[in-house]
């Protein structure tokens, strides 16, 4: 069984300033996918970026780096020069190897980001 | 680009109605769910769907639950009689690979 942890309910972090979220996962596959969504107060769920298990760089996507360390498995979002709109829950998943079966995410608690002007 | 898409985005109903939450995919997508998050709480899986039938649901997805993709572009979660702990948003999601987890807007239920 795979599990996902957000042990940051919540996070204030000053406009323009760089902010890590926390998440570490548990499972014992060897071939998994990281992901990152950002829901905004209007309830979305925003896809961030993915990371590969194999993948032996850490992905970036504009302002958001995914600092992935697997032998601790963790793999923190990096939002660098935050801005008032990143303001909202951020939810770190996992989804197990792909096959035709299911590919269904986990997903952690959360982690609430304000960002303060 | 192409979004994943939903109807309604919000659903008042009555305990004991049956509801039908719909979903368009992107047209490319091969492998269809639906998730669910209760107020405040994370995000659950409950079923996911590919090549016309259920390739893996969760505990949460019993019989009162079902899922359909009628005319090959709709897919849609059908709750037969709606509980009071049914309420939440449901997200459908759609993807090509394994790196794909492209979501709806979601659809906010109510059942009173």
């Amino acid at each position: 069984a795979q599990k996902i942890t957000q042990t940051q309910p919540g996070m204030f972090v000053q406009e323009k300033e760089a902010v890590t979220l926390d998440c570490t996962y548990d499972t014992s596959d060897q071939s998994y996918g990281l992901f990152w969504y950002k829901q905004p107060s209007s309830g979305e769920m925003i896809f961030l970026i993915y990371q590969g298990s194999y993948d032996e760089q850490n992905a970036t996507e504009g302002r958001y780096s995914l600092n992935f360390q697997k032998a601790r498995k963790s793999a923190n979002l990096v939002i660098s020069a935050s801005q008032l709109g990143d303001s909202a829950m951020y939810f770190c998943a996992m989804r197990p190897p792909y096959n035709n079966a299911g590919n269904m995410l986990t997903f952690g608690g959360g982690t609430r980001l304000m960002v303060k002007p | 680009e192409p979004e994943v898409t939903q109807t309604p985005s919000h659903q008042v109903t009555q305990m004991g109605q049956e509801v039908i939450l719909r979903c368009v995919p992107i047209s490319n997508h091969l492998y269809f769910y639906w998730y669910r998050q209760i107020l405040g709480q994370k995000v659950e899986f409950l079923v996911s769907f590919y090549n016309n039938e259920i390739s893996e649901k969760s505990e949460i997805f019993d019989d009162q639950f079902s899922v359909e993709r009628p005319d090959g572009s709709n897919f849609t979660l059908k709750i037969r009689s709606t509980k009071l702990e049914d309420s939440a948003m449901y997200f459908c999601a759609g993807g090509v690979l394994a790196v794909d987890g492209y979501f709806g807007p979601g659809t906010r239920l109510t059942v009173t």
